[in-house]
């Protein structure tokens, strides 16, 4: 079944040492997302990728930062991960068609706890 | 103000029993999607309308357009629909704006 995959789905890290969250997908979509959603709050967009363009949403610390190597897979790197950077990361696809929406499709998440 | 503002927040009902979650949104919008997030979970797309009415199963879904609001039923609740639900709005430039989520306790 086409779908988005994330890994992995739980990720432990310390304070300041670097950690890469990894999203693949089989949907050939062009559009990727990544989102971060703190307990109990909505899912905030942090940048996505239109095909090999990337766009930061403005207020992403720099801390974030995402790597698109082919239209499969889609990276999330926290440079120095902060206490404040423990949520669940979510990656969603979609495909981008002129004037028309395009629904996007979630992965199942990872959470990552920092220690 | 959120610009997609959900009620209740919170929702605890017994086994059985007829749900209604509410969403309202502020701006014309492309799509509103029903979202369920089960505790530590993903997401889980349950319904994209941009008009009319959708059921599955025993969730169903209402959008008014002109009211700007749409409503998730969950008719026979079971304890395994306790989650949380989410109302989110697209835009025509992909744009996803989410409201805050009701959880919903169901209990036996």
């Amino acid at each position: 079944d086409a779908m988005v995959i994330q890994n992995p789905r739980y990720q432990v890290t310390q304070f300041g040492k670097p950690v890469t969250l990894s999203c693949s997908q089989t949907l050939n979509h062009n559009v990727m997302y990544w989102y971060q959603q703190k307990s109990s709050q909505a899912p905030k967009l942090l940048f996505h990728y239109y095909d090999k363009d990337f766009n930061n949403e403005a207020d992403t610390p720099d801390n974030f930062q995402s790597r698109r190597p082919n239209t499969s897979f889609c990276f999330l790197d926290i440079r120095s991960p902060g206490l404040g950077d423990a949520a669940m990361y979510l990656c969603a696809t979609s495909r981008e068609t002129q004037g028309s929406y395009n629904e996007q499709f979630f992965g199942p998440g990872t959470r990552l706890t920092v220690l | 103000k959120n610009e997609v503002e959900q009620s209740p927040q919170n929702l605890t009902a017994q086994e059985g029993e007829f749900i209604t979650i509410n969403c309202s949104y502020s701006v014309g919008i492309s799509a509103l999607h029903w979202l369920q997030q089960h505790p530590g979970g993903g997401i889980v797309s349950l319904f994209m309308l941009s008009s009319g009415k959708k059921k599955h199963g025993r969730l169903i879904a209402t959008i008014n357009i002109q009211e700007k609001h749409s409503s998730l039923h969950i008719t026979a609740s079971h304890p395994r629909d306790s989650a949380v639900y989410i109302c989110a709005v697209g835009y025509n430039n992909n744009d996803m704006r989410f409201g805050a989520g009701t959880r919903l306790t169901v209990k036996p």
